[in-house]
Protein backbone atom coordinates (compact mmCIF):
# COMPACT_ATOMS: atom_id res chain seq x y z
CA UNK A 1 0.00 0.00 0.00
CA UNK A 2 0.90 3.28 -0.31
CA UNK A 3 2.63 6.01 1.82
CA UNK A 4 1.03 8.81 3.12
CA UNK A 5 2.34 11.96 4.62
CA UNK A 6 0.70 14.30 6.90
CA UNK A 7 1.79 17.37 8.66
CA UNK A 8 2.40 16.03 12.62
CA UNK A 9 -0.11 18.92 13.83
CA UNK A 10 -2.39 21.77 13.35
CA UNK A 11 -4.58 23.96 15.43
CA UNK A 12 -7.65 25.59 14.16
CA UNK A 13 -10.52 27.38 16.04
CA UNK A 14 -13.82 26.79 16.79
CA UNK A 15 -16.75 26.85 14.40
CA UNK A 16 -13.99 27.32 11.25
CA UNK A 17 -13.49 24.92 8.87
CA UNK A 18 -10.49 22.32 9.37
CA UNK A 19 -8.59 21.35 6.23
CA UNK A 20 -6.21 18.18 6.96
CA UNK A 21 -3.61 17.49 3.92
CA UNK A 22 -2.65 13.74 3.02
CA UNK A 23 0.21 13.81 0.21
CA UNK A 24 0.44 10.19 -1.27
CA UNK A 25 2.10 10.36 -4.70
CA UNK A 26 2.52 6.70 -5.49
CA UNK A 27 -1.18 5.76 -5.09
CA UNK A 28 -2.07 3.25 -7.43
CA UNK A 29 -4.70 3.09 -9.83
CA UNK A 30 -7.17 0.65 -7.49
CA UNK A 31 -5.98 2.11 -4.24
CA UNK A 32 -8.74 4.36 -2.10
CA UNK A 33 -8.26 7.20 0.63
CA UNK A 34 -9.10 6.37 3.55
CA UNK A 35 -9.40 9.02 6.29
CA UNK A 36 -9.87 7.98 10.81
CA UNK A 37 -9.82 9.69 13.60
CA UNK A 38 -8.67 8.66 16.84
CA UNK A 39 -9.71 10.59 20.22
CA UNK A 40 -7.65 10.19 22.83
CA UNK A 41 -7.49 6.26 24.51
CA UNK A 42 -10.64 5.40 22.14
CA UNK A 43 -10.34 3.11 19.00
CA UNK A 44 -10.33 4.86 15.73
CA UNK A 45 -13.13 6.16 13.96
CA UNK A 46 -13.88 6.10 10.17
CA UNK A 47 -14.55 9.24 8.51
CA UNK A 48 -15.25 9.01 5.16
CA UNK A 49 -13.25 7.20 1.74
CA UNK A 50 -12.94 7.45 -1.69
CA UNK A 51 -11.23 7.01 -5.08
CA UNK A 52 -11.22 9.32 -7.48
CA UNK A 53 -14.50 11.53 -6.87
CA UNK A 54 -15.08 14.02 -4.56
CA UNK A 55 -16.80 12.85 -0.97
CA UNK A 56 -19.12 14.27 1.39
CA UNK A 57 -20.93 12.96 4.32
CA UNK A 58 -22.29 13.71 7.53
CA UNK A 59 -18.38 14.26 9.53
CA UNK A 60 -16.81 15.44 6.00
CA UNK A 61 -16.08 16.16 3.00
CA UNK A 62 -12.82 14.06 1.14
CA UNK A 63 -11.11 16.29 -1.92
CA UNK A 64 -9.24 14.45 -4.04
CA UNK A 65 -6.95 15.87 -6.65
CA UNK A 66 -7.18 14.77 -10.01
CA UNK A 67 -3.97 13.07 -10.61
CA UNK A 68 -4.92 11.64 -7.17
CA UNK A 69 -1.49 12.25 -5.48
CA UNK A 70 -2.78 14.47 -2.52
CA UNK A 71 -6.20 14.56 -0.80
CA UNK A 72 -8.00 17.11 1.98
CA UNK A 73 -10.20 16.45 4.29
CA UNK A 74 -12.46 19.15 5.53
CA UNK A 75 -14.59 19.12 8.88
CA UNK A 76 -16.41 22.16 7.54
CA UNK A 77 -17.89 23.56 11.43
CA UNK A 78 -15.02 22.04 13.55
CA UNK A 79 -15.85 21.34 17.63
CA UNK A 80 -14.04 21.12 20.14
CA UNK A 81 -14.90 16.98 20.08
CA UNK A 82 -12.68 17.47 16.74
CA UNK A 83 -9.97 17.12 18.69
CA UNK A 84 -8.15 14.00 17.70
CA UNK A 85 -5.63 12.44 15.49
CA UNK A 86 -6.32 12.17 12.14
CA UNK A 87 -5.20 9.58 9.91
CA UNK A 88 -4.63 9.28 6.25
CA UNK A 89 -4.70 6.04 4.94
CA UNK A 90 -4.31 4.47 1.37
CA UNK A 91 -5.30 0.55 0.75
CA UNK A 92 -6.08 -1.56 -2.22
CA UNK A 93 -9.92 -2.47 -2.63
CA UNK A 94 -11.72 -5.51 -3.02
CA UNK A 95 -10.16 -8.96 -1.45
CA UNK A 96 -6.62 -7.85 -2.15
CA UNK A 97 -6.76 -5.46 0.55
CA UNK A 98 -6.57 -6.15 3.85
CA UNK A 99 -5.05 -4.47 6.68
CA UNK A 100 -4.28 -0.49 7.67
CA UNK A 101 -1.26 0.76 7.78
CA UNK A 102 -1.17 3.85 9.96
CA UNK A 103 1.55 6.56 9.77
CA UNK A 104 2.03 9.21 12.10
CA UNK A 105 -1.65 10.90 11.53
CA UNK A 106 -1.81 14.43 12.47
CA UNK A 107 -2.86 15.85 15.96
CA UNK A 108 -5.59 18.01 15.09
CA UNK A 109 -5.91 20.98 18.53
CA UNK A 110 -9.73 22.37 17.87
CA UNK A 111 -9.32 25.78 20.14
CA UNK A 112 -12.36 28.01 21.63
CA UNK B 1 -25.24 -0.94 20.18
CA UNK B 2 -24.75 -2.50 17.02
CA UNK B 3 -20.82 -1.52 17.04
CA UNK B 4 -17.53 -3.60 17.55
CA UNK B 5 -17.27 -4.62 21.25
CA UNK B 6 -14.16 -5.92 22.90
CA UNK B 7 -13.92 -7.44 27.04
CA UNK B 8 -12.68 -6.37 28.90
CA UNK B 9 -11.04 -2.68 28.40
CA UNK B 10 -8.79 -2.80 30.56
CA UNK B 11 -6.55 -5.85 32.17
CA UNK B 12 -3.72 -5.68 34.83
CA UNK B 13 -1.72 -8.38 35.15
CA UNK B 14 1.76 -9.92 36.16
CA UNK B 15 4.83 -10.68 34.22
CA UNK B 16 4.31 -14.62 32.95
CA UNK B 17 0.45 -14.78 33.22
CA UNK B 18 -1.89 -15.38 30.42
CA UNK B 19 -4.30 -13.34 29.57
CA UNK B 20 -7.25 -13.67 26.62
CA UNK B 21 -9.24 -10.44 25.27
CA UNK B 22 -12.35 -11.47 23.46
CA UNK B 23 -13.66 -9.11 20.25
CA UNK B 24 -17.48 -9.78 18.72
CA UNK B 25 -17.25 -7.90 15.82
CA UNK B 26 -20.78 -5.84 13.65
CA UNK B 27 -23.07 -8.36 12.97
CA UNK B 28 -22.42 -10.29 9.22
CA UNK B 29 -18.85 -9.12 9.12
CA UNK B 30 -17.18 -11.58 7.32
CA UNK B 31 -13.58 -10.23 7.89
CA UNK B 32 -11.99 -9.73 11.62
CA UNK B 33 -8.28 -7.73 12.06
CA UNK B 34 -6.40 -7.78 15.25
CA UNK B 35 -3.91 -4.57 15.95
CA UNK B 36 -1.62 -3.38 18.57
CA UNK B 37 -1.32 0.54 19.43
CA UNK B 38 1.43 1.45 22.25
CA UNK B 39 1.62 5.00 23.79
CA UNK B 40 2.43 7.65 21.33
CA UNK B 41 2.20 5.65 17.94
CA UNK B 42 -0.69 4.23 15.35
CA UNK B 43 -2.17 0.65 15.74
CA UNK B 44 -0.15 -1.91 13.86
CA UNK B 45 -1.49 -4.14 12.37
CA UNK B 46 -1.32 -7.96 14.24
CA UNK B 47 -3.75 -10.34 11.72
CA UNK B 48 -6.90 -11.20 10.40
CA UNK B 49 -9.57 -13.58 10.02
CA UNK B 50 -11.85 -13.98 6.86
CA UNK B 51 -14.55 -15.78 8.10
CA UNK B 52 -12.62 -19.03 10.46
CA UNK B 53 -9.74 -18.61 8.44
CA UNK B 54 -6.85 -16.75 10.08
CA UNK B 55 -5.03 -15.90 6.40
CA UNK B 56 -2.15 -13.32 7.55
CA UNK B 57 -0.09 -12.87 10.68
CA UNK B 58 2.11 -9.98 11.07
CA UNK B 59 5.74 -10.38 12.97
CA UNK B 60 4.61 -8.41 15.42
CA UNK B 61 2.91 -11.55 16.23
CA UNK B 62 5.62 -13.83 18.25
CA UNK B 63 4.63 -17.29 19.44
CA UNK B 64 3.04 -16.43 22.84
CA UNK B 65 0.39 -15.06 20.60
CA UNK B 66 -2.74 -17.09 18.88
CA UNK B 67 -5.79 -15.20 17.89
CA UNK B 68 -8.77 -17.55 16.94
CA UNK B 69 -12.41 -17.28 15.32
CA UNK B 70 -13.51 -20.90 15.62
CA UNK B 71 -16.91 -19.99 14.14
CA UNK B 72 -16.14 -17.08 12.12
CA UNK B 73 -18.10 -14.86 14.37
CA UNK B 74 -15.98 -13.90 17.79
CA UNK B 75 -12.43 -13.61 17.86
CA UNK B 76 -10.13 -14.26 21.15
CA UNK B 77 -6.47 -13.23 20.77
CA UNK B 78 -4.46 -14.74 23.63
CA UNK B 79 -1.21 -13.63 24.91
CA UNK B 80 1.13 -16.27 27.06
CA UNK B 81 3.63 -15.79 29.27
CA UNK B 82 2.98 -12.01 28.97
CA UNK B 83 6.21 -9.69 29.33
CA UNK B 84 6.16 -5.86 29.83
CA UNK B 85 6.61 -4.73 26.19
CA UNK B 86 3.30 -6.41 25.55
CA UNK B 87 1.32 -3.91 27.54
CA UNK B 88 -0.64 -1.78 24.95
CA UNK B 89 -3.76 -1.05 23.74
CA UNK B 90 -5.42 -4.04 21.39
CA UNK B 91 -7.73 -2.82 18.72
CA UNK B 92 -10.14 -5.06 16.86
CA UNK B 93 -11.95 -3.92 13.72
CA UNK B 94 -14.24 -5.97 11.68
CA UNK B 95 -15.21 -5.12 7.91
CA UNK B 96 -17.45 -7.07 4.82
CA UNK B 97 -15.20 -7.67 2.74
CA UNK B 98 -16.75 -7.00 -1.41
CA UNK B 99 -15.44 -5.73 -4.48
CA UNK B 100 -14.34 -1.89 -4.07
CA UNK B 101 -13.83 -0.10 -0.51
CA UNK B 102 -14.04 -2.52 2.60
CA UNK B 103 -14.30 -0.21 5.43
CA UNK B 104 -13.21 -1.40 8.87
CA UNK B 105 -14.55 -0.65 11.69
CA UNK B 106 -12.94 -0.46 15.02
CA UNK B 107 -14.02 -1.47 18.87
CA UNK B 108 -12.95 0.55 21.73
CA UNK B 109 -9.59 -1.67 22.28
CA UNK B 110 -8.33 -3.62 25.45
CA UNK B 111 -5.98 -1.94 27.33
CA UNK B 112 -2.98 -3.92 28.60
CA UNK B 113 -0.83 -3.29 31.68
CA UNK B 114 1.47 -5.51 32.23
CA UNK B 115 3.24 -5.12 35.85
Amino acid sequence: DAKTTQPPSMDCAEGRAANLPCNHSTISGNEYVYWYRQIHSQGPQYIIHGLKNNETNEMASLIITEDRKSSTLILPHATLRDTAVYYCIVRVGGAAGNKLTFGGGTRVLVKP
Amino acid sequence: DTGVSQDPRHKITKRGQNVTFRCDPISEHNRLYWYRQTLGQGPEFLTYFQNEAQLEKSRLLSDRFSAERPKGSFSTLEIQRTEQGDSAMYLCASSFMQTGAETQYFGPGTRLLVL
